[in-house]
């Protein structure tokens, strides 16, 4: 199985600053035949599902502010919200949809 | 609007069955694989089993290989999990979730609000 993990568990940013989470694989979630990484980015506030932000590590999903943005590549990642807003407080984590089973990072709280 | 309704939650005693059903609407149903994700009390998300929109390429945590089946009948846009030989450890909210393409490599885009399942004597 691929493992994930995340860091921080939390961090606390005030309104309007940068926010920066990192998620990295035990193993490559890059496939070369096709160069991409099947790395995904979720959202998820109280109550609620997952909403995808991220996609392929770096495609954001339609809809999703443009301050949201995913970067990285083989086994580390990052999501960054450049400027964060009172809505964006939540919990963030990764996936990768490389191998069966696929797998979820543990989870980042976001709080102002 | 994509809509995914789970059903068929509920309490039930170790080693009963359950069989949870997931209609979805908005989409054309076949061509999308599906998955069934849990999340425990207190714990982080876990994918269950994914299936492809031919109903192929079916896949199961080791966890609950010969417990859990999932199928679909694409006439009737809904998705199935049938879950047979219960643990406590099983109990757990069970999402279900549709992924981007037809086949489960691909990202889950939508989620349904979830069934709960417990397990307990």
């Amino acid at each position: 199985d691929i493992v994930m993990t995340q860091s921080p568990d939390s961090l606390a940013v005030s309104l309007g600053e940068r926010a920066t989470i990192n998620c990295k694989s035990r193993q490559s979630v890059l496939d070369s035949s096709n160069n991409k990484n099947y790395l995904a980015w979720y959202q998820r506030k109280p109550g609620q599902p997952p909403k995808l932000l991220i996609h392929w590590a770096s495609t954001r999903e339609s809809g999703v502010p443009d301050r949201f943005s995913g970067s990285g590549s083989g086994t580390d990642f990052t999501l960054t919200i450049s400027s964060l807003q009172a809505e964006d407080v939540a919990v963030y984590f990764c996936q990768q949809y490389y191998s069966t089973p696929f797998t979820f990072g543990p989870g980042t709280t976001v709080d102002i | 609007e994509v809509q995914l309704v789970e059903s068929g939650g509920g309490l039930v005693q170790p080693g009963g069955s359950l069989r949870l059903s997931c209609a979805a609407s908005g989409i054309t149903f076949s061509r999308y694989a599906m998955s069934w994700v849990r999340q425990a009390p207190g714990k982080g998300l876990e994918w269950v089993s994914p299936i492809g929109g031919n109903g192929d390429n079916t896949y199961y945590a080791d966890s609950m290989k010969g417990r859990f089946t999932i199928s679909r009948d694409n006439s009737k846009n809904t998705l199935y999990l049938q879950m047979d030989s219960l643990r406590v450890e099983d109990t757990a909210v069970y999402y279900c979730a549709k992924h981007s393409g037809i086949n489960c490599y691909t990202p889950i885009d939508y989620w349904g609000q979830g069934t709960l399942v417990t397990v307990s004597s």
